[in-house]
């Protein structure tokens, strides 16, 4: 079945730590994104990609790291410079950005900071 | 620059009834698209419809439909004979043709009394 992995699904960081969050598709699209979900704020975008090893910063980018060394993966870097990174994360990808093709999303990962 | 606003952060329905989820935008382009996804509880974000503004007709998917006011920068999801598992949560969101990012409105709560 094609769709979208993340992983882990619960993710627990110490202070200072960084953390490599997993996303990756099997449904062959160019356009990857990643958003930070918090209670009441709705889906912010922290970083996107349109092809292979091109990337932007979205919204909220700072503390953040992406790479994009493959179409299927767009992992996604918390460093010790986010601040609060306690939050619940999303990736999608979608077929193309220039178009109507909504985003597919995979199930998400909770990162707590202890 | 883009905005969406969803002005009910919680409403409630009885199941097999009606319920209308309100969602304004704000943009000063003339095409673009509008979309509502649903996050029920186990958090996986699936597409409910999806309207091009181009087009006058409402789109319709089952029993969720829309009400499309261009003009007035308006784009409610009606949900008919409401079932347990629509609750959820339901986001807003607007895609503009020359712009590569999808703007999300805060959500709305949705829930769904026996």
């Amino acid at each position: 079945d094609g769709g979208i992995t993340q992983s882990p699904k619960y993710l627990f960081r110490k202070e200072g730590q960084n953390v490599t969050l997993s996303c990756e598709q099997n449904l062959n699209h160019d356009a990857m994104y990643w958003y930070r979900q918090d209670p009441g704020q709705g889906l912010r975008l922290i970083y996107y990609s349109q092809i292979v090893n091109d990337f932007q910063k979205g919204d909220i980018a700072e503390g953040y790291s992406v790479s994009r060394e493959k179409k299927e993966s767009f992992p996604l870097t918390v460093t010790s410079a986010q601040k609060n990174p306690t939050a619940f994360y999303l990736c999608a990808s979608s077929i193309r950005q220039y178009s109507y093709n909504e985003q597919f999303f995979g199930p998400g990962t909770r990162l707590t900071v202890l | 620059a883009q905005t969406v606003t969803q002005s009910q952060p919680e409403m409630s329905v009885q199941e097999a009834e009606t319920v209308t989820l309100s969602c304004t935008y704000d943009t000063s382009e003339s095409d673009y698209y509008l979309f509502w996804y649903k996050q029920p509880p186990s958090r996986q974000m699936i597409l409910v419809i999806r309207q091009e503004a181009y087009k006058q007709q409402n789109a319709t998917e089952n029993r969720f439909s829309v009400n499309f006011q261009k003009a007035a920068k308006s784009f409610s999801l009606k949900i008919s004979d409401s079932q347990l598992g629509d609750a959820a949560m339901y986001f807003c969101a607007y895609k503009g043709t020359s712009y590569d990012k999808v703007i999300f409105g805060p959500g709305t709560s949705l829930s769904v009394i026996p």
